[in-house]
């Protein structure tokens, strides 16, 4: 049980270069976010997913695109790469429970993205 | 939206200290979670608490949710207790889950 993964851990792009991070979670949760992390800031939800073929837009979504073909994996594009995307990128996965609207929410190792 | 804010900002311990961090948040959240971050960048999950006191070896944690705070308290710190520790909470509903965070409190513990 692996939990949830990201890939690559570290990235070095120039400004317009396109890629993607890889998010996936093997505890068949059916929620999952991508957050950002600034320097001295808490985490910030980029976009989220309540489930497979379903995505929408948290409170950063600008210049991001996500995609979530299947349940258990949820994708993270950058278009066209800025220095303002430079960050930490998590990914979090969580589960509905029988009387709670959501439980606790799990979180990969980060990606680190430098944008030059 | 809602706001989150964590006390004090930094912390510096002696080993052996005990401490206090508090949350405070402005609306009714169904969800509350205390989070460490280790200096490796990892996020480690210490508390789902959005209610009631809860204890984990020489962690612990209270929130009252009537009067919007929540508290952690680190008894008997060690080293492997620095990083920052942050506090997120969810308003439930069709919120989704969706966390927000507070700003995080830097805790460093010297030998």
């Amino acid at each position: 049980n692996a939990g949830v993964t990201q890939t690559p851990k570290f990235r070095v792009l120039k400004t317009g270069q396109s890629m993607t991070l890889l998010c996936a979670q093997d505890m068949n949760h059916e929620y999952m976010y991508w957050y950002r992390q600034d320097p001295g800031m808490g985490l910030r939800l980029i976009h989220y997913s309540v489930g497979e073929g379903t995505t929408a837009k948290g409170e950063v979504p600008d210049g991001y695109n996500v995609s979530r073909l299947k349940k258990q994996n949820f994708l993270l594009g950058l278009e066209s790469a800025a220095p303002s995307q430079t960050s930490v990128y998590f990914c979090a996965s969580s589960y509905k429970t029988t009387g709670r609207t959501i439980d606790t929410q799990y979180f990969g190792p980060g990606t680190r993205l430098t944008v030059l | 939206g809602i706001q989150v804010e964590q006390s004090p900002p930094d912390l510096i311990l002696q080993e052996g200290a005990n401490s206090t961090l508090r949350c405070n948040f402005s609306d009714s959240v169904n969800n509350l979670q205390w989070f460490h971050q280790n200096p490796w960048g990892q996020l480690i999950n210490l508390f789902y608490i959005p209610s009631g006191t809860k204890q984990n070896g020489r962690l612990s944690a209270t929130t009252v949710a009537t009067e919007r705070y929540s508290l952690l308290y680190i008894s008997s710190s060690q080293t492997t207790d620095s990083g920052v520790y942050f506090c997120a909470v969810n308003r439930g509903g069709t919120s989704y889950g969706k966390l927000t965070f507070g700003q995080g409190t830097i805790l460093t513990v010297h030998p």
